[in-house]
């Protein structure tokens, strides 16, 4: 069964300092990872898309990474300000299929 | 910019009630989703919907579902017989392209809350 894992499960950081989450998935085969931002009571907004052929995606103060090989995927946070306080999904589609399989999400809590 | 909106924001019904959830995917998307929310749970994959038929489906969504597009706009999900455990937060989404292939942005609707009593 395809699954997405991401740690930590929950943080909590000072308005301007960075943070970095993490996602490691077992989707096979892989065609696609994307970061959502996710408000409380909102749907999800999509930060970033990267393929296998992409290491690093920026958008703004979000930067993430992927590494097809191992897995992973990584999304750090710049700067941090307080509209920053949301849950953090990592999403992943495979290459023969319509759906995507969530991660259950990072909060991170920014606080002044 | 454009948006998928979804309408009610919120419903509460009783359990063995049909409801329908209502969708408005951007206009010039193809494909269609349902995704749900339980409280404090992972995003779940419900359907894929596209050229009038489904495209795939989760093992949650079960004969007590189906989805429908009965106009050029508008993008349902009908739970005939709703029990407790169908309390959740429904998430509609649309896309130009299917998820695989042709990487292309999922959009989001607000979501739909649904509790049953």
């Amino acid at each position: 069964k395809n699954q997405v894992e991401q740690s930590p499960q929950s943080l909590i950081i000072l308005e301007g300092k960075n943070c970095t989450l993490q996602c490691n998935y077992t989707v096979s085969p892989f065609s696609n990872l994307r970061w959502y931002k996710q408000d409380t009571g909102r749907g999800p907004v999509s930060l970033t898309i990267m393929t296998f052929s992409e290491n690093t995606k920026s958008n703004g103060r979000y930067t993430a990474t992927l590494d097809a090989d191992t897995k992973q995927s990584s999304l750090h946070i710049t700067a941090s300000q307080l509209s920053d306080s949301a849950s953090y999904i990592c999403v992943v589609s495979g290459a023969n299929d319509y759906k995507l399989s969530f991660g259950a999400g990072t909060t991170v809590t920014v606080r002044a | 910019e454009p948006e998928v909106t979804q309408t009610p924001s919120h419903q509460v019904t009783q359990m063995g009630q049909e409801v329908i959830l209502r969708c408005v995917p951007i206009s010039n998307h193809l494909y269609f989703y349902w995704y749900r929310q339980i409280l404090g749970q992972k995003v779940e994959f419900l359907v894929s919907f596209y050229n009038n038929e489904i495209s795939e489906k989760s093992e949650i969504f079960d004969d007590q579902f189906s989805v429908e597009r009965p106009d050029g706009s508008n993008f349902t999900l009908k739970i005939r017989s709703t029990k407790l455990e169908d309390s959740a937060m429904y998430f509609c989404a649309s896309s130009v392209t299917p998820l695989a292939g042709v990487v292309k942005t999922q959009y989001f609707g607000p979501g739909t809350r649904l509790l049953v009593l």
